[in-house]
């Protein structure tokens, strides 16, 4: 069965640098999410992005958060300077009309 | 969207059927009700949707509330490897592809072997 993959699991990275979390979305999906989950917290949505453009943000996605979906396969988020409080499991989603979103099984973002 | 009401937590024997309970007083016509569930170190994952009828698929079986203001997840047999959160989750669209999920606080289901 196909499968969101993302890359890095695990990613450490100092406070105010950038960082870049990718997401190989199943390959006939049109619609692409990014949520994250902070340890022991409900999973928020971040951004959707569908037809190249950004569809809908949440009050979390402001200017440090950017995505990219920069060829026909992956799908990008940057964090252009990290704070403490970006400590999270970002998690990618893909899906097509009529279906479920797919999840992928996240990357944990360690910020020190 | 509108909000969902499930209890924090439920704990099931092995091999016994689970029913998880979700309100959802305020949905709309419109609305239908996706669970989806999330094992420890996993991404969230897709169990069932539906709009106004029961439902069953190979995972599990959802019963819906005439009224629709409420919903019930069964799983038929537990096993240790349905120990996960699960959300019940509404959305404008069929499949919820093409809207965000609002996700809750969910039910821990605990399995007991």
């Amino acid at each position: 069965e196909p499968e969101v993959t993302q890359t890095p699991s695990h990613q450490v990275t100092q406070m105010g640098q950038e960082v870049i979390l990718r997401c190989v979305p199943i390959s006939n999906h049109l619609y692409f999410y990014w949520y994250r989950q902070i340890l022991g917290q409900k999973v928020e949505f971040l951004v959707s992005f569908y037809n190249n453009e950004i569809s809908e943000k949440s009050e979390i996605f402001d200017d440090q958060f950017s995505v990219e979906r920069p060829d026909g396969s992956n799908f990008t988020l940057k964090i252009r300077s990290t704070k403490l409080e970006d400590s999270a499991m970002y998690f990618c989603a893909s899906g097509r009309d009529n279906q479920p979103q797919h999840f992928g099984d996240g990357t944990r973002l360690s910020i020190l | 969207d509108a909000k969902t009401t499930q209890p924090n937590s439920m704990e099931s024997n092995e091999e016994e059927p689970v029913h998880l309970p979700c309100n959802h007083s305020t949905i709309s016509g419109t609305d239908y009700i996706h669970w989806y569930r999330q094992l420890p170190s996993q991404g969230p994952e897709y169990v069932i949707h539906g709009l106004t009828s029961n439902v069953n698929n190979r995972m599990a079986s959802l019963a819906i509330a005439e009224d629709r203001k409420s919903s019930t997840l069964i799983l038929h047999r537990a096993t240790l490897r349905d120990a996960a959160v699960y959300y019940c989750i509404l959305s404008m669209n069929y499949g919820g592809s093409q809207g965000n999920l609002i996700f809750g606080k969910g039910t821990k289901l605990s399995v007991k072997p």
